[in-house]
């Protein structure tokens, strides 16, 4: 079963807009991760955010972690097109050994100019 | 090279047919994972590795799957007797950390974009 789940499934703006996506996750967790996908191929790491912190800064990025709910959000402000893209989170579950990640489905971006 | 790379980057097969798929880690990275990606979902869970042992392979769907990393570095997933349910993105990362632990971020490849006909 899928330890993560997004949420919305698709998002679609304008440029120049903020898009919040949304994490659920099921079991306690050592950290989560947001990845980023361009058509179906390799996955770029964005953020991870430890058990133990609450929020985390990337240049456009914000991630933030509630653990008490099991939920993450990502934003990206100020969208871009280029910013079009699939994204991921991840979490390693806290009694996994070897720090396999469970994803979530995904949350299909798209940025309209 | 600097990232993670796999070979082939695509491979179209007939059904029955054995294939490997092999991934180049980041240099010196000790942890290896590979995950499957079906068109539409995340990508789940195979196997890791450990420097050269398979240290959880929970994920390989059955016995026509095996992976190998016999010097600790490159791997090669193995695909038995293929079925046109293979079809997928297969994708490789490495971490330079053992993992389980308070830092895991994986590095990913391109993936190899495998369809069996």
């Amino acid at each position: 079963s899928q330890q993560g789940e997004e949420d919305p499934q698709a998002l679609s703006i304008q440029e120049g807009e903020n898009a919040t996506m949304n994490c659920s996750y099921k079991t306690s967790i050592n950290n989560l991760q947001w990845y980023r996908q361009n058509s179906g191929r390799g996955l770029v790491h964005l953020i991870l955010i430890r058990s133990n912190e609450r929020e985390k800064h990337s240049g456009r990025l914000r991630v933030t972690l509630d653990t008490s709910k099991k939920s993450s959000s990502l934003l990206i402000t100020a969208s871009r097109a280029a910013d079009t893209a699939s994204y991921f989170c991840a979490t390693d579950g806290f009694y996994n050994q070897g720090g396999k990640l469970i994803f979530g489905q995904g949350t299909e971006l798209s940025v309209k100019p | 090279g600097a990232g993670v790379s796999q070979t082939p980057s695509n491979k179209v097969t007939e059904k029955g047919k054995y294939v490997e798929l092999r991934c180049d880690p980041i240099s010196g990275h000790t942890a290896l994972y590979w995950y499957r990606q079906s068109l539409g979902q995340g990508p789940e869970f195979l196997i890791y590795f450990q420097g050269t042992g398979a240290a959880d392979d929970s994920g390989l769907p059955n016995d026509r799957f095996f992976a190998v990393r016999p010097e600790g570095s490159v791997s090669t997933l193995k695909i038995q007797r293929t079925e046109r349910g293979d079809s997928a993105v297969y994708l490789c990362a490495s971490s330079l950390t053992r993992g389980g632990g308070r830092y895991n971020e994986q590095f990913f490849g391109p993936g190899t974009r495998l369809t069996v006909l």
